[in-house]
């Protein structure tokens, strides 16, 4: 199992509120990443960090932002969530070199009402 | 474009046969990873191949890799109904992003 944690576990939300979804990791792994992924779907990368202080944006555009302040944290937020953003939110980290293997959060599902 | 596609997109079994499942990518390769998703859930990594090596095995899984055809597969004898999951493939991009694409999965469901 491994020591990457994710709250809420699943959230509903009304549309135009702010919702800060958390990441957190035990691994001291310098990459994290955020993906969105819908049911039954592939998923989608939308935010990823090189470590503290660097942020980038993925594949899929995303109304998401994310801030990395410190190794362990990479929180992802919606400054007014919509019904389009229901979806499932995958967080996870790897090490900076080696074979890029990623460590999942159990994700958190979210639905906008 | 995708890098990985997943060939079948939904595989239903008898408990106790052997499921393969296949995945096709498009550009050159370092390794290729195999991740499995309880519905609901993160995913876990199950086992990565070099594209120097042809074959590896882990337990119940074997993964064969064909860098000539670009393609894997990832075999699970013996199924139970533990491994009612999705299974998705994944490959690095190249360039220092060190990012994975992941494929659109396999849904496979093993019925008791």
């Amino acid at each position: 199992e491994a020591d990457i944690y994710q709250t809420p576990r699943y959230l509903v939300i009304g549309t135009g509120k702010k919702i800060t979804l958390e990441c957190s990791q035990t691994m001291g792994h310098d990459k994290m990443y955020w993906y969105q992924q819908d049911p039954g779907m592939e998923l989608h990368l939308i935010h990823y960090s090189y470590g503290v202080n660097s942020t980038e944006k993925g594949d899929l555009s995303s109304e998401s932002t994310v801030s990395r302040i410190r190794t362990e944290h990479f929180p992802l937020t919606l400054e007014s969530a919509r019904p389009s953003h229901t979806s499932q939110y995958l967080c996870a980290s790897s090490e900076f070199t080696g074979n890029y293997e990623q460590y999942f959060g159990p994700g958190t599902r979210l639905t906008v009402t | 474009s995708q890098q990985g596609e997943e060939d079948p997109q939904a595989l239903s079994i008898q408990e106790g046969e052997n499921a393969t499942m296949n995945c096709s990518y498009k550009t050159s390769i370092n390794n290729l990873q195999w991740y499995r998703q309880n519905s609901g859930r993160g995913l876990v990594h199950l086992i990565l191949i070099r594209s120097n090596e042809r074959e590896k095995h882990s337990g119940r899984l074997r993964v064969t890799l064909d860098t000539s055809k670009k393609s894997s597969s990832l075999l699970i004898t013996a199924s139970r109904a533990a491994d009612t999951a999705s299974y998705f493939c994944a490959t690095p991009l190249s360039g220092g992003a060190q990012k994975l694409v992941f494929g659109q999965g396999t849904r496979l469901t093993i019925n008791p």
